[in-house]
């Protein structure tokens, strides 16, 4: 079993609709990592967080501790949001480790 | 650009040749992690290492593979005798703090190794 658990694995999507990917995990926690990959490119930190709830643009992450659990929104879907998204946590006793989820592949459809 | 750099962004060996990846970090970041994806898998880490140290090395295959982050210069994953299950994608990433800060990690865009 993965320590870090994500899903769905594949999401479409129509434009315009909100889309949650969730994340859950099962080490305690310090920080939690949301990425962003688009294909065949390099991968982009989006948020980092260990509690509560952060919010850049469009994107939405919570986390709630005592469930294990982390979610990413995405108002107002376009296209260009299409990617693989990636959770990744980190805890006080993974040492140096983010473990990484395998990545939920979001497809935004005009 | 003051993001992570790696280079080459494609790299192909034959089997049993040498593969030499290379990372600058983003300026001023003196922690540096590796990391590996394999086709269809989720990113694995490898190693993490401060200028002319590695702090911790526990993700990283026993034999053929060794990391550098020398006083000067870029850091250097190094995969000796290189084999077909080495095809990845291998991501450098790296951080103003170490891990113990929760500081964020810069991703670089990867290097594509293949082997033929």
């Amino acid at each position: 079993k993965n320590e870090v658990e994500q899903s769905p694995q594949n999401l479409t999507a129509q434009e315009g609709e909100f889309i949650t990917i969730n994340c859950s995990y099962s080490v305690g926690i310090s920080a939690l990592h949301w990425l962003q990959q688009h294909p065949g490119g390099g991968i982009v930190s989006l948020f980092m967080l260990s509690s509560g709830k952060k919010k850049h643009g469009r994107l939405i992450a919570t986390i709630n501790i005592q469930e294990k659990h982390s979610s990413l929104h995405i108002t107002a879907s376009h296209p260009r949001d299409s990617a693989v998204y990636i959770c990744a946590a980190k805890g006080p006793n993974t040492g140096n480790q983010f473990y990484f989820g395998t990545g939920t592949s979001l497809t935004v459809i005009p | 650009n003051a993001g992570v750099m790696q280079n080459p962004r494609h790299l192909v060996r034959r089997r049993g040749q040498e593969a030499r990846l290379r990372c600058s970090p983003m300026k001023g970041h003196s922690h540096v992690y590796w990391y590996r994806q394999l086709p269809e898998e989720g990113l694995k880490f490898m190693v993490y290492l401060q200028k002319e140290n590695i702090i911790d090395e526990s993700g990283m295959p026993k034999e053929r593979f060794s990391a550098e982050f020398p006083k000067e210069g870029p850091s250097i994953l190094r995969i000796q005798q290189v084999v077909r299950g080495d095809s990845a994608a291998y991501f450098c990433a790296s951080s103003a703090f170490g891990t113990v800060e929760n500081q964020p990690q810069h991703f670089g865009d990867g290097t594509r190794l293949s082997i033929l």
